[in-house]
């Protein structure tokens, strides 16, 4: 069956340094992968979104690589900051046939990212 | 503002008394969908709607129905809740990719 694993339940690193998510994932060919953060007690809000195709995307202090070979996504936040703890998700997805939006989507456990100060 | 509404935010029932819970969104996305959150397993996807009419079971689709009339609404419907079904509930839209989610709706089934 489909499966994704967020590597680290939880990470806790100090202010300034990069922090580095691990989405992989097995018995799935996903078109399309997405980063989502969550804070407690809210629905996620998405982050990024990077096609099989595209092998890197950026946005801000955030940067996402997609290696279809190894299935396998990092999720890298530069310059972390205390703002930006809380739990990061991970989310695959295909297209749907004759739709132009997406079929079923599977999401990680999440991994609960603590930044110190 | 483009948003997603659910209701009710929080609930408690009883075992066997039908409920559903409520979602509409403001942007005419297409997709719509709803999720379950349980602590340890993580969003797991119950149903989800590529537009009017049409509509498939995600991963966990079992005690729930959906129904999609209109673009904007997307009901989720227990017809005999049981207290495995109580959990945190999301719903979403997008189109085609971009999940907007809404603000949960906190159910226990007693």
């Amino acid at each position: 069956s489909q499966k994704i694993e967020q590597n680290s339940e939880a990470l806790n690193i100090q202010e300034g340094k990069t922090a580095t998510l691990t989405c992989n994932y097995t018995n799935y060919s996903p078109a399309y992968l997405q980063w989502y953060r969550q804070d407690p007690g809210r629905g996620p809000v998405f982050l990024l979104l990077i096609r099989e195709n595209e092998k890197e995307k950026r946005k801000e202090r955030l940067k996402v690589t997609f290696d279809t070979t190894l299935k396998q996504s990092l999720f890298h936040i530069t310059a972390s900051q205390p703002a930006d703890s809380a739990t990061y998700l991970c989310a695959l997805s295909t297209p749907h046939r004759g739709y132009s939006s997406a079929s079923k989507i599977i999401f990680g456990s999440g991994t609960r990212l603590s930044i110190r100060p | 503002e483009a948003q997603v509404t659910q209701n009710p935010r929080y609930l408690i029932t009883v075992t066997g008394k039908k409920l559903t819970v409520t979602c509409s969104q403001n942007m005419n996305h297409e997709y719509m969908s709803w999720y379950r959150q349980d602590p340890g397993l993580g969003l797991r996807q119950i149903y989800y709607s590529m537009n009017v009419e049409v509509t498939d079971k995600g991963d966990v689709p079992e005690g729930y129905k959906v129904s999609r009339k209109e673009k904007r609404n997307f009901p989720l419907i227990l017809e005999s809740p049981s207290p495995n079904q109580t959990s945190l509930y999301f719903c979403a839209s997008s189109f085609p990719y971009e999940q907007y989610f809404g603000p949960g709706t906190r159910l226990t089934v007693t």
